[in-house]
């Protein structure tokens, strides 16, 4: 699985968007752009993900650039409860068992 | 209607004991995993079962034995543990079916030992 890349800290105000980057230079073709969060103490959650299209949920948006090396979680109007550790991954989107590497994370601070 | 549960949340325990932590899911999930995070909080995969097969094993100690007696149920059985082994220790499932397989995470174990 390719590596990805991104800061280690962030800060949002509460009520405004949260931009979360990751890179990932090295994807290739048939891997998928995964994100989890990690609240503290808890097991990670599943957020969103996506192959090369723009993805949008109810939790959050995945913007995907065009040469596929970078993606961007948006959380439209942060609150206090997306204070978390947020982890972006990438993977074969294949069936089955999956090796998933977590990185370090973004540790996002929503600030009231 | 938890979907995936371990037991328990808390273990405290003496170096060179044995002990165990258990974990359920009721996603009707054909893959389970064993995940570790240390102090520095670095999440790292263990073990993966498959259908109750070991498919991945991460160079852990053999200290650590994963057994699965069905697909609902993956536990994790530590023998003479070290300081090292302090960690919360979690769980997850994920389905075989189709390619967008998330990962459902049980709610950690934090194992402390002394």
């Amino acid at each position: 699985d390719a590596k990805t890349t991104q800061p280690p800290s962030m800060d949002c105000a509460e009520g405004r968007a949260a931009n979360l980057p990751c890179n990932h230079s090295t994807i290739s073709g048939n891997e998928y752009v995964y994100w989890y969060r990690q609240i503290h103490s808890q097991g990670p959650q599943y957020i969103i993900h996506g192959l090369k299209n723009n993805e949008t949920n109810e939790m959050a948006s995945l913007i995907i650039t065009e040469d596929r090396k970078s993606s961007t979680l948006i959380l439209p109007h942060a609150t206090l409860r997306d204070t978390a550790v947020y982890y972006c991954i990438v993977r074969v989107g294949s069936g089955g068992y999956q090796k998933v590497t977590f990185g370090t994370g973004t540790k996002l601070q929503v600030i009231p | 209607d938890t979907a995936v549960s371990q037991t328990p949340k808390y273990l405290v325990t003496q170096m060179g004991n044995d002990k165990s932590i258990k974990c359920e899911q009721n996603l009707g999930h054909d893959t389970m995993y064993w995940y570790k995070q240390d102090s520095k909080k670095f999440l790292k995969i263990m073990f993966s079962y498959n259908n109750k097969e070991l498919i991945i094993n991460e160079t852990v100690p053999n200290r650590f034995s994963p057994k699965s007696p069905d697909k609902a149920h993956l536990n994790l059985h530590i023998n003479s543990l070290e300081l090292g082994d302090s960690a919360v220790y979690f769980c997850a499932s994920s389905s075989n079916r189709g390619i967008y397989n998330e990962q459902f995470f049980g709610p950690g174990t934090r194992l402390t030992v002394l």
